[in-house]
């Protein structure tokens, strides 16, 4: 079954620490996104990668860092710069066609112990 | 890049009631999709529209582009208590030429 998952779906993060948020797909797709949803709110870019070895900053890149090493991984590390992590990240990919659909994973919600 | 405004941001309806949500731009749009996030979920892809005076319908569901191509509706016909959730259409600009609106969250009071 084709689709992309996110793992863990809750983590917590200590104070000055960095965590990572996985995002994997299997529906052979160039792209992949990192967004940010906070509490009532609309989806935020952080960070996308449109071919492997390569990413763009999104609109709120600052106090994360991405890899993409494969093309079906592209993990998300939320760093002890991000002094507001607390949120849910969600991952989705698309096809590199122009303005085709993004396929989601499930999410992960970050909190801050 | 370009930014699609959506509105209401919030709406309450009774169920059965009808619902609209609005996307719109100041520039002309190549395409705009809508998507679906029930709470606590993640987006889901609705449809997508790319012609001019589009209009699609799913069950209850219809979806039009506007003429000029600046705006799209999503409208609800006599909603049920599982249309509830948040509304995003995309368009206009973004990494791939194509950004999220903010959304219209929806609520159905029984």
């Amino acid at each position: 079954d084709g689709g992309i998952t996110q793992s863990p779906k809750y983590l917590f993060r200590k104070e000055g620490q960095n965590v990572t948020l996985s995002c994997e797909q299997n529906l052979n797709h160039d792209a992949m996104y990192w967004y940010r949803q906070d509490p009532g709110q609309g989806l935020r870019l952080i960070y996308y990668s449109q071919i492997v070895n390569d990413f763009q900053k999104g609109d709120i890149a600052e106090g994360y860092s991405v890899s993409r090493e494969k093309k079906e991984s592209f993990p998300l590390t939320v760093t002890s710069a991000q002094k507001n992590p607390t949120a849910f990240y969600l991952c989705a990919s698309q096809d590199q066609a122009l303005y085709q659909p993004q396929h989601f994973g499930d999410g992960t919600r970050l909190s801050i112990l | 890049g370009q930014q699609v405004m959506q509105i209401p941001q919030y709406q309450h309806v009774q169920e059965g009631e009808d619902f609209t949500t609005y996307c719109n731009s100041s520039t002309t749009l190549s395409n705009i999709q809508w998507y679906k996030q029930r709470p606590g979920g993640h987006p889901v892809f609705l449809i997508q529209l790319v012609k001019s005076g589009e209009v699609k319908k799913q069950k209850r569901l219809t979806f039009q582009f506007g003429e000029a191509k600046k705006n799209s509706s999503l409208h609800i016909t006599a909603t049920q208590t599982t249309d509830v959730g948040t509304y995003f259409c995309r368009s206009g600009g973004g990494a791939d030429g194509l950004t999220f609106g903010k959304g219209t969250h929806l609520i159905i009071q029984p």
